[in-house]
């Protein structure tokens, strides 16, 4: 199916483990980017890609690691997860800098 | 530092009630201001780009207006479906491709 999807939609992990989200998206669009959204915050930035193994922090970056090998993915990592990472993530991706983006459907990730 | 800053933060509105939505961008050299609203549970849709002050776009009973300083979504005649969450967002020439976004406006319109 074309357009961008994350998997899971739905992850409950504890205090302390690694865990991947992950993005996909079928449009070879140059920009990814990750967000988290919690009440009261709006979306925040947590990585953005201009291309394949270009990377580059956002506004919370602290706790995650993101890799770009491929176009196409952009995976995100909690290396160690902690309670305050709890939230909803979602990740985008766009054509071009001036571009508008487009979203996944998101993925709301619990840390007990 | 860029920075985007939307109000209110939440807006209730009777139906038929027509009312604006406040962007407000701090942003060098802006490469494109962008609207989409949320639905509860589900990733942002994408509803209007503008890239110069003076623009316009409409779309049914939305319609976005950008100057120097800020941008505006006006709601004319809302309706309950209307009831979402509007995000701004902003892309400037200086921070490499980022995409900014304010905190969002919660609208909900009642029948």
């Amino acid at each position: 199916d074309a357009g961008i999807t994350q998997s899971p939609r739905y992850k409950i992990t504890e205090t302390g483990r690694q865990v991947t989200l992950m993005c996909h998206q079928t449009w070879s669009h140059s920009y990814m980017f990750w967000y988290r959204q919690d009440l009261g915050h709006g979306l925040r930035l947590i990585y953005y890609s201009a291309a394949a193994d270009i990377t580059d922090k956002g506004e919370v970056p602290d706790g995650y690691v993101v890799s770009r090998s491929k176009t196409e993915n952009f995976p995100l990592t909690l290396e160690s997860a902690t309670r305050s990472q709890t939230s909803v993530y979602f990740c985008a991706s766009r054509v071009g800098q001036a571009r508008e983006a487009f979203f996944g459907q998101g993925t709301r990730l619990t840390v007990v | 530092e860029d920075q985007v800053t939307q109000s209110p933060e939440a807006l209730r509105l009777q139906e038929g009630e027509s009312s604006s939505l406040n962007c407000s961008y701090t942003v060098s050299g802006l490469r494109g201001l962008f609207w989409y609203r949320q639905d509860p549970g589900k990733g942002p849709e994408f509803l209007f780009t503008l890239y110069s002050a003076g623009e316009e776009k409409e779309k049914e009973r939305l319609k976005a207006t950008l100057t120097k300083k800020e941008s505006f979504l006006h709601i004319t005649a809302p309706k309950p479906e209307d009831s979402a969450t509007y995000l701004c967002a902003s892309t400037g020439s200086s921070n490499t491709g980022k995409l900014i976004f304010g905190q969002g406006t919660t609208l909900q319109v009642k029948p």
